[in-house]
């Protein structure tokens, strides 16, 4: 299984960008990269997903180098609202061919005034 | 798009009662869903896999007798905590993919249900 790595906690600023990195250095061939948002009692919200390269959507995009050992989300202009945690999610495969999501520890984001 | 309405929000109950919790997919058809513990401060523990029609997959450790999962139907899959004691305390979050079990597709998590045994 793939397992992830990410730093426990982040501070930022409003109106600063913030790039959150996650290293998978076990990821196997067939598996996509996925980022999801937490806030306090709520479920998780996805955020953005990718394989390779620079994925972009309204809200983030996410870089993942050739060797796809890592990938960094990157938040553009981040405001207090923005405060959670993020979880990067890699599609691992058992044995049996069959998916199991695991997460990491996930990235305490806090955005100060 | 990609709904995921989780019932109900808040359950607080003696300890020995059993409490359903549903999870139900909105706008599409949920092929594999995904059920989780969480406690304070930790990250989402992975409890069981469901699919339409068939045995849920329990991840080693979870007691397959005491989380009893129903997935009848492709837009809904219920936990059943069976006899519920204050360990069992916890948030309770369901997902749902319209992958099968092998695929990346994203989870639609829902909003979470709180459980508290007394």
């Amino acid at each position: 299984l793939a397992k992830t790595t990410q730093p426990i906690s982040m501070d930022s600023y409003e109106g600063q960008e913030v790039n959150i990195t996650c290293s998978h250095n076990n990821i196997a061939t067939n598996d996509y990269i996925t980022w999801y948002q937490q806030f306090p009692s709520q479920g998780p919200r996805f955020i953005i997903q990718g394989y390779k390269t620079k994925v972009t959507n309204e809200v983030a995009s996410l870089f993942i180098p050739a060797d796809r050992k890592s990938s960094t989300l990157s938040l553009p202009r981040v405001s207090l609202s923005d405060t959670a945690v993020y979880y990067c999610l890699v599609g691992g495969s058992a044995s049996g061919g069959s998916y199991i999501p695991t997460f990491g520890r996930g990235t305490s984001l806090i955005v100060h005034p | 798009g990609a709904v995921v309405s989780q019932h109900p929000s808040r359950v607080i109950c003696k300890s020995g009662t059993s409490v359903k919790i549903e999870c139900r997919s909105l706008d599409f058809q949920a092929t594999t869903m995904f059920w989780y513990r969480q406690f304070p401060k930790q990250s989402l523990m992975l409890m069981a896999t469901s699919n339409e029609g068939s045995k849920a997959t329990y991840e080693q450790g979870v007691e397959k007798d005491k989380f009893l999962i129903n997935h009848a139907s492709l837009t809904l899959s219920t936990l059943t905590v069976t006899s519920a004691h204050p360990e069992d305390s916890s948030f309770y979050i369901c997902s749902a993919s319209d992958g099968d079990r092998e695929s990346n597709q994203p989870q639609h998590f829902g909003d979470g249900t709180r459980l508290s045994i007394l």
